[in-house]
């Protein structure tokens, strides 16, 4: 298994709603990232995980809270967010944050509409 | 301050070879990566380079040179399907995070 899975594919919410994305990958990654990419931009940075534990959080608003219930998932929680947090959110994972090599994989990512 | 310059586009027709340079300024650097990113798919791994100078992959190549702080990215015999996003990414000291360029979108013709 060689591919990091994402759900849900779209996402449509109001501003009061609360939603999760999920993210999966039986690769043996320790590294697992959260990006956002806004339309004909590079995927911005919001999270790392490193062994299950947070070890970068860009500055990234309250309003998204990460978890990492364990070394194969990545979990996204989303409460009242803004008509500027419609993006892309894709979900990464590498064997160790910082060893040589080591590329990064992308899930297909969530297309997110808030409205 | 971390900056990353890419072409925003570029255009060639099958058959045809292309390069996408890069340059970078990081205030660390371990490692680039090249990103492949069709339009609404996620990016797919192309090349690593943490050394000067070249790695080849079939019809993709990408070369290093860190006292320049520039990379290129070689696409040969182009294919109507290379056509998409080409993303320059530098990883730094920390090693954790990828700093993306803007991307270069490629358009192949007949």
């Amino acid at each position: 298994d060689t591919e990091v899975t994402q759900t849900p594919k779209h996402l449509v919410m109001g501003m009061t709603n609360k939603k999760s994305l999920k993210c999966e990958q039986h690769m043996g990654h320790r590294a697992m990232y959260w990006y956002k990419q806004k339309a004909k931009k590079p995927p911005e940075l919001m999270f790392v995980y490193s062994y299950e534990k947070l070890s970068i959080n860009e500055s990234v608003p309250s309003r998204f809270s990460p978890e990492c219930p364990n070394s194969s998932l990545l979990n996204l929680h989303l409460h009242a967010l803004q008509p500027e947090d419609s993006a892309l959110y894709l979900c990464a994972s590498s064997h160790l944050a910082g060893g040589p090599g080591n590329e990064q994989f992308f899930g297909p990512g969530t297309r997110l509409t808030v409205l | 301050g971390q900056n990353i310059d890419q072409p925003t586009e570029m255009t060639a027709t099958e058959g045809a070879i292309v390069q996408i340079n890069c340059t970078y300024q990081t205030s660390g650097f371990n490692g680039l990566f090249w990103y492949q990113q069709h339009a609404g798919e996620a990016p797919t791994f192309l090349s690593y380079n943490v050394l000067d100078g070249l790695e080849e992959k079939g019809r993709f190549s990408s070369f290093l040179s860190r006292s320049k702080g520039y990379s290129y990215l070689l696409l040969k015999e182009l294919q109507m399907k290379d056509s998409a996003s080409y993303l320059c990414a530098v990883r730094d000291w920390g090693g954790t995070a990828l700093i993306f360029g803007k991307g270069t979108t490629l358009s192949v013709s007949s």
